[in-house]
């Protein structure tokens, strides 16, 4: 079936930078992404969600930003701090209230 | 972790035991999930139910159970027939809107010695 993919597993930042996060997904019904957060030993966090009707949505520090042409989407954190350093997942659901299908995530790692 | 408890946090048994993890949520969310993580993996859908007395299999039921008797509690059984049981084990929960946020619980590590 279709899925959520990343281009990066794993990003380094020197903390103060901005952070980008890349998530490719595939299903072009999917109408409704969310950005997870997961520390070790941790359930995932929710951070920021976006619905298809939209293009950008901004939280604290946080970013999200689709781009449907090309099934894209991003999450972007200003001013990366050391707490920020966790495992992330973007997630898409299909129209139908079927279940979330994640990506295999994106370890950001910051650097003091 | 919104509502959820998972418990225990962490659970060792003996290879050839069924195991039962419990997930609590008091959100009034009526679907609810199961996750399978592996170290440095990303999450795989076990189970769901979207009501009571109801519930679905995901991408990896084998060798799984689950319950539905209550909306608050979805424990999920592993079975001996589970070839590889020992991982993070996520239980999440969420209203029946397609939109509203899926919450997760803080995780049960089951080690099968």
């Amino acid at each position: 079936g279709e899925s959520v993919g990343l281009h990066l597993p794993t990003l380094s930042v020197q903390e103060g930078d901005n952070s980008i996060i890349n998530c490719a997904y595939s299903n072009s019904a999917s109408d409704y992404f969310i950005w997870y957060k997961q520390e070790s030993g941790k359930g995932p966090q929710f951070i920021i969600d976006i619905r298809s009707n939209m293009d950008k949505r901004q939280g604290q520090r946080v970013t999200v930003l689709l781009n449907k042409t090309v099934k894209h989407l991003s999450l972007q954190i200003a001013a990366t701090q050391p707490g920020d350093s966790a495992v992330y997942f973007c997630a898409e659901r299909v129209p139908g209230n079927t279940p979330l299908v994640f990506g295999k995530g994106t370890r950001l790692s910051v650097i003091a | 972790d919104g509502g959820i408890t998972q418990s225990p946090k962490y659970l060792f048994r003996k290879e050839g035991q069924n195991v039962t993890l419990s997930c609590e949520q008091n959100l009034n969310h009526d679907a609810m999930y199961w996750y399978r993580q592996d170290p440095g993996q990303g999450l795989r859908l076990i189970y769901y139910s979207q009501i009571v007395n109801d519930f679905q299999k995901g991408d990896i039921a084998e060798g799984y159970s689950v319950s539905r008797e209550k909306k608050e509690s979805f424990p999920l059984t592993v079975t001996s027939a589970q070839k590889n049981p020992t991982a993070f084990y996520l239980c999440a929960s969420k209203t029946q809107s397609s939109t509203d946020t899926q919450y997760f619980g803080p995780g049960t590590r089951l080690t099968v010695l």
